[in-house]
Protein backbone atom coordinates (compact mmCIF):
# COMPACT_ATOMS: atom_id res chain seq x y z
CA UNK A 1 0.00 0.00 0.00
CA UNK A 2 1.60 3.47 -0.71
CA UNK A 3 2.12 5.63 1.97
CA UNK A 4 4.16 9.11 2.55
CA UNK A 5 7.54 8.65 3.64
CA UNK A 6 9.98 11.56 5.58
CA UNK A 7 12.74 12.12 6.20
CA UNK A 8 14.76 12.10 8.41
CA UNK A 9 12.69 10.57 11.52
CA UNK A 10 14.57 12.81 13.93
CA UNK A 11 16.49 15.83 13.54
CA UNK A 12 18.39 17.87 15.98
CA UNK A 13 19.88 21.40 15.29
CA UNK A 14 21.63 24.76 16.95
CA UNK A 15 19.25 27.63 17.16
CA UNK A 16 19.57 29.78 14.44
CA UNK A 17 20.59 27.47 11.94
CA UNK A 18 18.77 26.69 8.86
CA UNK A 19 16.87 22.85 8.57
CA UNK A 20 15.09 20.82 5.74
CA UNK A 21 12.43 18.50 6.25
CA UNK A 22 11.42 16.37 3.79
CA UNK A 23 8.70 14.28 2.72
CA UNK A 24 7.72 11.95 -0.16
CA UNK A 25 4.11 12.23 -1.07
CA UNK A 26 1.98 9.51 -2.32
CA UNK A 27 2.83 9.36 -6.59
CA UNK A 28 -0.23 10.08 -7.46
CA UNK A 29 -1.39 13.09 -5.14
CA UNK A 30 -1.34 16.35 -6.21
CA UNK A 31 -2.26 18.53 -2.77
CA UNK A 32 0.44 18.29 -0.08
CA UNK A 33 0.80 19.75 3.56
CA UNK A 34 2.74 20.20 6.61
CA UNK A 35 1.18 20.47 10.11
CA UNK A 36 3.34 20.90 13.15
CA UNK A 37 2.53 19.19 16.46
CA UNK A 38 5.01 20.49 20.02
CA UNK A 39 5.08 17.99 22.63
CA UNK A 40 1.94 17.24 24.26
CA UNK A 41 -0.21 20.38 22.23
CA UNK A 42 -2.83 19.57 19.36
CA UNK A 43 -1.80 19.18 15.30
CA UNK A 44 -1.56 22.61 13.88
CA UNK A 45 -1.99 23.43 10.45
CA UNK A 46 0.74 25.18 8.89
CA UNK A 47 0.73 25.19 4.75
CA UNK A 48 -1.36 23.26 1.73
CA UNK A 49 0.59 23.35 -1.60
CA UNK A 50 -1.03 22.65 -5.13
CA UNK A 51 0.91 23.20 -8.41
CA UNK A 52 3.68 24.74 -7.13
CA UNK A 53 2.45 27.15 -4.94
CA UNK A 54 1.14 28.03 -1.89
CA UNK A 55 -2.89 27.06 -1.31
CA UNK A 56 -3.31 28.31 2.12
CA UNK A 57 -1.31 29.16 4.94
CA UNK A 58 -1.86 29.90 8.79
CA UNK A 59 -0.24 32.20 10.87
CA UNK A 60 2.22 29.95 12.05
CA UNK A 61 3.60 29.78 8.53
CA UNK A 62 5.36 33.14 8.60
CA UNK A 63 9.00 34.40 6.60
CA UNK A 64 10.47 31.74 8.58
CA UNK A 65 9.20 28.78 7.01
CA UNK A 66 9.40 27.89 3.14
CA UNK A 67 7.92 25.11 1.31
CA UNK A 68 9.18 23.75 -2.30
CA UNK A 69 8.85 20.92 -4.70
CA UNK A 70 12.13 20.69 -5.88
CA UNK A 71 11.18 17.67 -8.16
CA UNK A 72 9.04 15.41 -9.20
CA UNK A 73 8.82 13.73 -5.67
CA UNK A 74 9.65 15.27 -2.44
CA UNK A 75 7.74 17.98 -0.80
CA UNK A 76 10.01 20.20 1.53
CA UNK A 77 9.73 22.18 4.71
CA UNK A 78 12.61 24.86 4.94
CA UNK A 79 13.06 26.63 8.27
CA UNK A 80 15.77 29.26 7.74
CA UNK A 81 16.61 30.20 11.19
CA UNK A 82 15.46 28.03 13.86
CA UNK A 83 14.00 29.33 17.01
CA UNK A 84 13.82 26.82 20.14
CA UNK A 85 9.80 27.18 19.94
CA UNK A 86 10.43 24.92 16.70
CA UNK A 87 11.13 22.02 18.55
CA UNK A 88 8.35 19.75 17.46
CA UNK A 89 6.96 16.86 15.69
CA UNK A 90 6.43 18.09 11.50
CA UNK A 91 4.04 15.85 9.95
CA UNK A 92 3.47 15.67 6.00
CA UNK A 93 0.36 15.04 4.51
CA UNK A 94 -0.81 14.53 0.84
CA UNK A 95 -4.21 13.74 -0.92
CA UNK A 96 -5.12 13.33 -4.44
CA UNK A 97 -7.27 16.58 -5.20
CA UNK A 98 -8.05 19.85 -3.41
CA UNK A 99 -11.51 18.54 -1.77
CA UNK A 100 -10.23 14.78 -0.41
CA UNK A 101 -11.34 14.14 2.74
CA UNK A 102 -8.51 11.53 3.47
CA UNK A 103 -4.98 13.04 3.86
CA UNK A 104 -2.83 10.57 4.04
CA UNK A 105 0.06 11.55 6.88
CA UNK A 106 3.77 10.75 7.07
CA UNK A 107 5.37 9.23 10.44
CA UNK A 108 6.44 12.65 10.92
CA UNK A 109 10.33 14.15 11.44
CA UNK A 110 10.93 15.49 15.22
CA UNK A 111 12.95 18.35 15.33
CA UNK A 112 14.68 19.33 18.52
CA UNK A 113 16.32 22.81 18.49
CA UNK A 114 19.36 23.14 21.10
CA UNK B 1 -8.96 30.24 20.41
CA UNK B 2 -10.25 26.46 20.19
CA UNK B 3 -12.52 25.89 17.36
CA UNK B 4 -13.45 21.84 18.82
CA UNK B 5 -13.47 21.10 22.36
CA UNK B 6 -12.86 17.21 23.64
CA UNK B 7 -12.34 15.24 26.99
CA UNK B 8 -8.74 14.88 27.90
CA UNK B 9 -9.38 10.92 28.13
CA UNK B 10 -12.26 8.61 27.82
CA UNK B 11 -12.13 4.79 28.59
CA UNK B 12 -13.85 1.59 27.24
CA UNK B 13 -14.42 -2.33 27.89
CA UNK B 14 -13.07 -4.11 24.77
CA UNK B 15 -16.17 -5.26 22.57
CA UNK B 16 -18.21 -2.34 23.87
CA UNK B 17 -19.00 0.48 21.93
CA UNK B 18 -17.59 3.74 22.83
CA UNK B 19 -19.37 7.24 21.94
CA UNK B 20 -16.64 10.08 21.54
CA UNK B 21 -18.37 13.54 21.98
CA UNK B 22 -17.30 17.07 20.58
CA UNK B 23 -18.44 20.50 20.46
CA UNK B 24 -18.09 23.03 17.86
CA UNK B 25 -20.19 25.46 18.75
CA UNK B 26 -18.66 27.97 16.55
CA UNK B 27 -19.41 25.73 13.11
CA UNK B 28 -19.64 27.60 10.53
CA UNK B 29 -22.28 26.47 7.23
CA UNK B 30 -19.37 25.22 4.94
CA UNK B 31 -17.23 23.46 7.68
CA UNK B 32 -17.17 20.17 7.36
CA UNK B 33 -16.25 17.29 10.57
CA UNK B 34 -13.73 14.96 10.47
CA UNK B 35 -12.09 12.92 12.83
CA UNK B 36 -8.58 11.25 12.29
CA UNK B 37 -6.92 9.28 14.96
CA UNK B 38 -3.40 9.07 16.09
CA UNK B 39 -1.71 6.29 17.50
CA UNK B 40 1.63 6.15 19.82
CA UNK B 41 4.46 7.35 17.31
CA UNK B 42 2.30 8.01 13.89
CA UNK B 43 0.84 10.16 11.73
CA UNK B 44 -2.98 10.69 12.02
CA UNK B 45 -4.76 8.38 10.28
CA UNK B 46 -8.31 9.49 8.56
CA UNK B 47 -11.55 7.79 10.54
CA UNK B 48 -14.82 9.30 8.96
CA UNK B 49 -15.92 13.26 8.20
CA UNK B 50 -19.69 14.71 7.49
CA UNK B 51 -21.35 17.60 6.83
CA UNK B 52 -25.01 17.39 8.27
CA UNK B 53 -25.96 14.08 8.13
CA UNK B 54 -24.87 10.63 10.27
CA UNK B 55 -22.38 8.78 8.77
CA UNK B 56 -21.29 5.16 8.57
CA UNK B 57 -18.24 3.55 7.51
CA UNK B 58 -16.20 0.52 8.13
CA UNK B 59 -13.89 1.92 10.71
CA UNK B 60 -16.86 4.33 12.41
CA UNK B 61 -19.99 6.17 12.90
CA UNK B 62 -20.52 9.74 13.16
CA UNK B 63 -23.37 11.15 14.40
CA UNK B 64 -24.06 14.93 14.42
CA UNK B 65 -26.72 17.28 15.69
CA UNK B 66 -29.18 19.13 13.71
CA UNK B 67 -27.95 22.17 14.70
CA UNK B 68 -24.16 20.53 13.69
CA UNK B 69 -22.42 22.39 16.85
CA UNK B 70 -21.96 19.31 17.83
CA UNK B 71 -21.21 15.67 17.07
CA UNK B 72 -19.96 12.28 17.97
CA UNK B 73 -17.78 9.66 17.09
CA UNK B 74 -19.09 6.09 17.22
CA UNK B 75 -16.83 2.77 17.77
CA UNK B 76 -19.44 0.11 17.48
CA UNK B 77 -16.99 -2.46 19.47
CA UNK B 78 -13.94 -1.02 20.37
CA UNK B 79 -10.46 -3.50 20.26
CA UNK B 80 -7.29 -3.16 21.89
CA UNK B 81 -5.93 -1.66 18.37
CA UNK B 82 -8.18 1.15 18.53
CA UNK B 83 -6.71 2.92 21.60
CA UNK B 84 -5.59 6.29 20.19
CA UNK B 85 -5.48 9.54 20.74
CA UNK B 86 -8.85 10.51 18.65
CA UNK B 87 -8.79 14.42 17.24
CA UNK B 88 -12.00 16.18 15.98
CA UNK B 89 -10.99 18.63 13.21
CA UNK B 90 -13.09 21.01 11.60
CA UNK B 91 -12.51 21.65 7.75
CA UNK B 92 -12.48 25.27 6.69
CA UNK B 93 -11.78 25.42 3.01
CA UNK B 94 -8.50 23.42 2.95
CA UNK B 95 -7.38 24.24 6.00
CA UNK B 96 -7.85 21.51 9.26
CA UNK B 97 -7.97 22.34 12.79
CA UNK B 98 -7.39 19.69 15.11
CA UNK B 99 -8.67 19.81 18.20
CA UNK B 100 -6.82 18.65 21.73
CA UNK B 101 -7.47 14.91 20.98
CA UNK B 102 -9.28 12.22 23.56
CA UNK B 103 -6.86 10.08 24.32
CA UNK B 104 -8.93 6.33 24.95
CA UNK B 105 -8.06 3.28 26.69
CA UNK B 106 -9.16 0.13 25.63
CA UNK B 107 -9.21 -2.33 28.63
CA UNK B 108 -9.32 -5.78 27.78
Amino acid sequence: EPEVTQTPSHQVTQMGQEVILRCVPISNHLYFYWYRQILGQKVEFLVSFYNNEISEKSEIFDDQFSVERPDGSNFTLKIRSTKLEDSAMYFCASTPGQWDNEQFFGPGTRLTVL
Amino acid sequence: DAKTTQPNSMESNEEEPVHLPCNHSTISGTDYIHWYRQLPSQGPEYVIHGLTSNVNNRMASLAIAEDRKSSTLILHRATLRDAAVYYCILRTGNQFYFGTGTSLTVIP
